[in-house]
């Protein structure tokens, strides 16, 4: 079936390094991407998403790109911080049909102070 | 507003029993979601709900049911557990674009953590 996959599951960067954490997705029919942040115990946080008709967008500190050639995304945190210190997830979904997602499996930030 | 909260944080069940899961949103959203997710992995959508009365399955519906009486809550039920139901347990909302936001944008509550043996 459809999935939604990670290259990476560990990435270790130095603080006040930029981190960029990947994600392929196989859905050609996704309109939307979604980036999730949890932190340990915690419930996923919503850090930024993108729409198929867009290659680029920016945040407060992330950036996400969108490369629908190759089915690929990128999560990049500029500076990053202690707090940063989670587990990252990619999403996709089409509008529409209850809004669903499809999740990846993960990928574990770790900040090195 | 406190947003998706979920009862009880953690449990324990024994084999057979049964137990039901709270999920409670103040948000006013359409759209509700039961997840799952296993030790390292992603999450595996249960059921979800488009609004109060209708209920459809997601990826992993097995032994597992829903209600949605309000727009409130959605409550997921557990019967004969089984050990492989031994998981984390989340509830998310989601709904029309408030303040701009994306109506997929979807909000997550702290989740329930359940162990059967």
């Amino acid at each position: 079936g459809e999935s939604v996959g990670l290259h990476l599951p560990t990435l270790s960067v130095q603080e006040g390094d930029n981190s960029i954490i990947n994600c392929a997705y196989s859905n050609s029919a996704s309109d939307y991407f979604i980036w999730y942040k949890q932190e340990s115990g915690k419930g996923p946080q919503f850090i930024i998403d993108i729409r198929s008709n867009m290659d680029k967008r920016q945040g407060q500190r992330v950036t996400v790109l969108l490369n629908k050639t190759v089915k690929h995304l990128s999560l990049q945190i500029a500076a990053t911080q202690p707090g940063d210190s989670a587990v990252y997830f990619c999403a996709d979904g089409r509008t529409g049909g209850g809004n669903k997602l499809t999740f990846g499996t993960g990928t574990q930030l770790k900040v090195e102070l | 507003n406190a947003g998706v909260t979920q009862t009880p944080k953690f449990r324990i069940l024994k084999i057979g029993q049964s137990m039901t899961l709270q999920c409670t949103q103040d948000m006013n959203h359409n759209y509700m979601y039961w997840y799952r997710q296993d030790p390292g992995m992603g999450l595996k959508l249960i059921y979800y709900s488009v609004g109060a009365g209708i209920t459809d399955k997601g990826e992993v519906p097995n032994g597992y049911n829903v209600s949605r009486s309000t727009t409130e809550d959605f409550p997921l039920r557990l019967e004969l557990a089984a050990p492989s139901q031994t998981s984390v347990y989340f509830c998310a909302s989601s709904g029309p674009g408030l303040a701009g936001a994306p109506s997929y944008e979807q909000y997550f509550g702290p989740g329930t953590r359940l162990t059967v043996t």
